[in-house]
């Protein structure tokens, strides 16, 4: 089965810095990655979604960017956060049976 | 477009009793449907899931099954215990892409 993992695990930056946050699996491979955040303890959204190596869709319109290097890495990026960029953020690797298995997530805080 | 509703909490329930959390949702096609739990300051991991009608989806005591029509999957255990404390999340799979629906999320608390 997979493992996903997700670095940092915490983190805290300024209004206006730049944001990287790294997503590795390991056991599959050309899996479909998923990027969630989760407010307030509550109610998960879908940032972004990819199906393979540089394919990256978008849900909402927003101040992130995602991006997919190679095949097991998801990267969710910022050039400039916001206050409203803090959260708990997920990321997410789909099996062949439609099931999602979750990271142990990254939480950031934008002061 | 699919959703899913799950009954208000927070839940405060003592040791040993029964639990039931609601989930009710709105999909078109047939969705695969899944409760997934989050302990304090962790992600989410996959409590149990269920792919067809009348399915029943079971772990660590748990159980839900998918109920076709009342379009419904409600999570219940027969004995709570503290170590059940968390926020649980109903969810649906459709067919774009994978993408998962989630409920808002119920919170659990269980005092001895």
């Amino acid at each position: 089965s997979q493992t996903i993992h997700q670095w940092p695990a915490t983190l805290v930056q300024p209004v206006g810095s730049p944001l990287s946050l790294e997503c590795t699996v390991e056991g599959t491979s050309n899996p479909n990655l998923y990027w969630y955040r989760q407010a307030a303890g509550r109610g998960l959204q879908l940032l972004f979604y990819s199906v393979g190596i540089g394919q990256i869709s978008s849900e909402v319109p927003q101040n992130l960017s995602a991006s997919r290097p190679q095949d097991r890495q998801f990267i969710l990026s910022s050039k400039k956060l916001l206050l409203s960029d803090s959260g708990f953020y997920l990321c997410a690797c789909r099996d062949f049976q439609e099931t999602q298995y979750f990271g142990p997530g990254t939480r950031l805080l934008v002061l | 477009g699919n959703s899913v509703t799950q009954m208000e909490g927070p839940v405060t329930l003592s040791e040993e009793a029964f639990l039931t959390i609601n989930c009710t949702y709105t999909a078109t096609g047939y969705p695969s449907l899944f409760w997934y739990v989050q302990y304090p300051g962790e992600g989410l991991q996959l409590l149990l899931k269920a792919t067809k009608a009348d399915d029943k989806g079971s772990n660590k005591g748990f159980e839900a099954t998918y109920r076709k029509e009342t379009t419904s999957f409600h999570l219940e255990k027969g004995s709570v215990q503290v170590s059940d404390s968390a926020v649980y999340f109903c969810a649906l799979v459709g067919t774009s892409y994978g993408k998962l629906t989630f409920g808002q999320g119920t919170i659990l608390t269980v005092h001895p």
